[in-house]
């Protein structure tokens, strides 16, 4: 069966200080991958996503980067931190066509501090 | 372009009372249709969908939906109310390719005693 990790679930970093979450992906293979946020109080907002090895979509300009270095890992970076950066990061990924949900992974709470 | 709204950020019920969490759509093609829960400090977790098979939609934890195309409806209900059914909720509306979905803003379920 197919599972998603995501790690650390919690976190707390300076402003200033770089970023890394990741995600990875087992018993499927070339899943579309996505990383959202959530502010409190405002919803999931799409961050970025990916079709394949190399290939990242930005929905939103911002302070964050992804990469996907391999087919079934995606990362979410960032060089330095601000305080507007806390939130519920969640990592989700689809298999198939447009008919397939996601399925989320448990998530990283982010404080900025 | 699609869209999703979910009426009310915040929906309270007596425990045994109906459930009813309504989500209205906007969309060129013909949609898919999800529900998501999601429990504080976890991932979102896929409740029930539509994909243009029966209109209405039976889900895990007895919930259910229906899809009105008249209406761009797809609200989710549930007969009676339990403590462990307080979340979040979360409606969104996809199509076939690579697009991502797109979410509403989510409704907070708080279930009363």
């Amino acid at each position: 069966s197919q599972t998603i990790h995501q790690w650390p679930a919690t976190l707390v970093q300076p402003v200033g200080s770089p970023l890394s979450l990741e995600c990875t992906v087992e018993g499927t293979s070339n899943p579309n991958l996505y990383w959202y946020r959530q502010a409190a109080g405002r919803g999931l907002q799409l961050l970025f996503y990916s079709v394949g090895i190399g290939q990242i979509s930005s929905e939103v300009p911002q302070n964050l980067s992804a990469s996907r270095p391999q087919d079934r890992q995606f990362i979410l970076s960032s060089k330095k931190l601000l305080l507007s950066d806390s939130g519920f990061y969640l990592c989700a990924w689809r298999g198939g066509g447009g008919n397939y949900g996601y399925t989320f992974g448990s998530g990283t709470r982010l404080t900025v501090v | 372009a699609q869209s999703v709204t979910q009426l009310g950020s915040h929906v309270s019920v007596s425990e045994g009372a109906l459930v009813l969490l309504r989500c209205n759509y906007s969309s060129s093609v013909p949609p898919y249709l999800f529900w998501y829960v999601q429990y504080p400090n976890q991932g979102l977790q896929l409740l029930l969908k539509y994909t243009s098979a029966a209109t209405l939609v039976k889900g895990i934890n007895g919930f259910e939906a229906e899809f009105k195309k008249s209406e761009t409806s797809f609200h989710l209900t549930k007969p009676s109310a339990h403590m462990s059914d307080a979340a979040e909720y979360f409606c969104a509306v996809g199509r076939t390719g690579n697009t991502p979905l797109v979410f509403g803003k989510g409704t907070r379920l708080s279930v009363i005693a």
